[in-house]
């Protein structure tokens, strides 16, 4: 079974701060890298999905990176506002074509106003 | 467009009572899953269909029970229920395809005394 890390486990940080956090996954039979954004009493939803190494996303503040070779992903959020703060979550694919994920803990980041 | 549903939202159950979570999605996803969330623990796999009439085990089935009868619908028994059941199970949907992102449901929260 794989075992995706991230870290760090919990994040508080200023409005208007930049931040990132890590996801590390192992390398080797590697398909994909998913992101979702996780906010308390709803259901994760997807952020990015990555397949290439040196693949980079974007989305608004938000962006991704890959390193397959090594077996990690960055997110970054530019300019941290109170409405990003939720959990994030990696997932690394594992299992051929049947799409089954294995997720990280996620990292909870609070954004104070 | 519901997206994913979940059906109870909230349940309380004895130990060794039995109940059937429902899962239903409209997005004619080929590929349905049922995790649990516990605190400290990433989404884990319980179990996993990648189409109508068809099931696989995830990463923790022990004491669960599913069934696919229609592509739609996604459901998971649990038959004795132990209070180490307690959980908030979610269930997902995707196309097929390896990098395809999962869509996830709202979510149960299930508590077993």
């Amino acid at each position: 079974i794989l075992n995706v890390e991230q870290s760090p486990q919990s994040l508080h940080v200023q409005e208007g701060d930049s931040t990132n956090f890590t996801c590390s996954f192992p390398s080797s039979n590697f398909y994909a890298l998913h992101w979702y954004r996780w906010e308390t009493a709803k259901s994760p939803e997807a952020l990015f999905v990555m397949t290439l190494n040196g693949d980079e996303k974007k989305k608004g503040r938000i962006s991704a990176t890959l390193n397959t070779k090594e077996g990690y992903s960055y997110l970054y959020i530019k300019g941290s506002q109170p409405e990003d703060s939720a959990t994030y979550l990696c997932a690394s694919h594992y299992g051929g074509a049947t799409n089954k994920l294995i997720f990280g803990t996620g990292t909870l980041l609070a954004v104070q106003p | 467009n519901a997206g994913v549903t979940q059906t109870p939202k909230f349940r309380v159950l004895k130990t060794g009572q039995s109940m059937t979570l429902l899962c239903a999605q409209d997005m004619n996803h080929e590929y349905m899953y049922w995790y649990r969330q516990d605190p400290g623990m990433g989404l884990r796999l319980i179990h996993y269909s990648v189409g109508e009439g068809t099931t696989a085990k995830g990463e923790v089935p022990d004491g669960y029970n599913v069934s696919r009868l229609k592509k739609q619908n996604f459901l998971l028994g649990l038959e004795s229920a132990a209070p180490s059941q307690t959980s908030v199970y979610f269930c997902a949907s995707g196309r097929i395809g390896n990098t395809d992102t999962q869509y996830f449901g709202p979510g149960t929260r299930l508590t077993v005394l």
